[in-house]
């Protein structure tokens, strides 16, 4: 079946860059079927999509708009993962951050979860 | 975009009592190409991500037990618990998947009366 492993750091420093991993097991980040997500959920803001990758002949991506100008997802073929990378993170980024598969897309399989804190 | 608005934020029901959340889309999310309403249902309980319950607005998710049913279509839809157990006391999300922009509701919370 299919597994997310999330890895990063939980606390990032106000301006920096939030770095986090996925790493799939069981699917290909190269699947022509499916999409790779990054969700995050936060009190203020509930659930909020961020942005997806997705491979169809070639790769594509979307963003949120309310991070677009900040945020880039990645696919790593040689380690079958794929990450998320938001630059000039505010206190407002506080919060939970998954990583989730898409079919069509509803959301069919979650990473665990990573608590992320913004704070100096 | 489209918003998603589920009512009501919170419910309380008697165990084996049936219960309804409801969702409303600010635009159709319905497909006449391939004649489905592109709305899914999670459930989230403390600590864990949100579960698929339901996608394409009324086909239950693998392993999900029957007890949980969704309908409607277009702008509304609705997620029946015909009959709650202790086990389905959570939170509960619609979410769109129509537009190249997902988006969620803001979440039912379910408890025990």
């Amino acid at each position: 079946q299919v597994q997310l492993q999330q890895s990063g750091p939980g606390l990032v420093k106000p301006s920096q860059t939030l770095s986090l991993t996925c790493a799939i097991s069981g699917d290909s980040v190269s699947s022509n079927s499916v999409a790779w997500n990054w969700i995050r959920q936060s009190p203020s803001r509930g659930l909020e999509w961020l942005g997806r990758t997705y491979y169809r002949s070639k790769w594509y991506n979307d963003y949120a708009v309310s991070v677009k100008s900040r945020i880039t997802i990645n696919p790593d073929t040689s380690k079958n993962q794929f990450s998320l990378q938001l630059n000039s993170v505010t206190p407002d980024d506080t919060a939970v951050y998954y990583c989730a598969r898409g079919i069509n897309t509803a959301f069919d399989n979650w990473g665990q979860g990573t608590m992320l804190t913004v704070s100096s | 975009d489209i918003v998603m608005t589920q009512s009501p934020d919170s419910l309380a029901v008697s165990l084996g009592e049936r219960a309804t959340i409801n969702c409303k889309s600010s635009q159709s999310v319905f497909s006449s190409s391939i004649n489905k309403s592109s709305l899914a249902w999670y459930q989230q309980k403390p600590g864990q991500p949100p579960k698929l319950l339901i996608y394409w607005a009324s086909i239950r998710e693998s392993g999900v037990p029957d007890r949980f049913s969704g309908s409607g279509s277009g702008t509304d839809f609705t997620l029946t618990i015909s009959s709650l157990q202790a086990e389905d006391v959570a939170v509960y999300y619609c979410q769109q998947f129509y537009s190249i922009l997902p988006a969620f509701g803001q979440g039912t919370r379910v408890e025990i009366k």
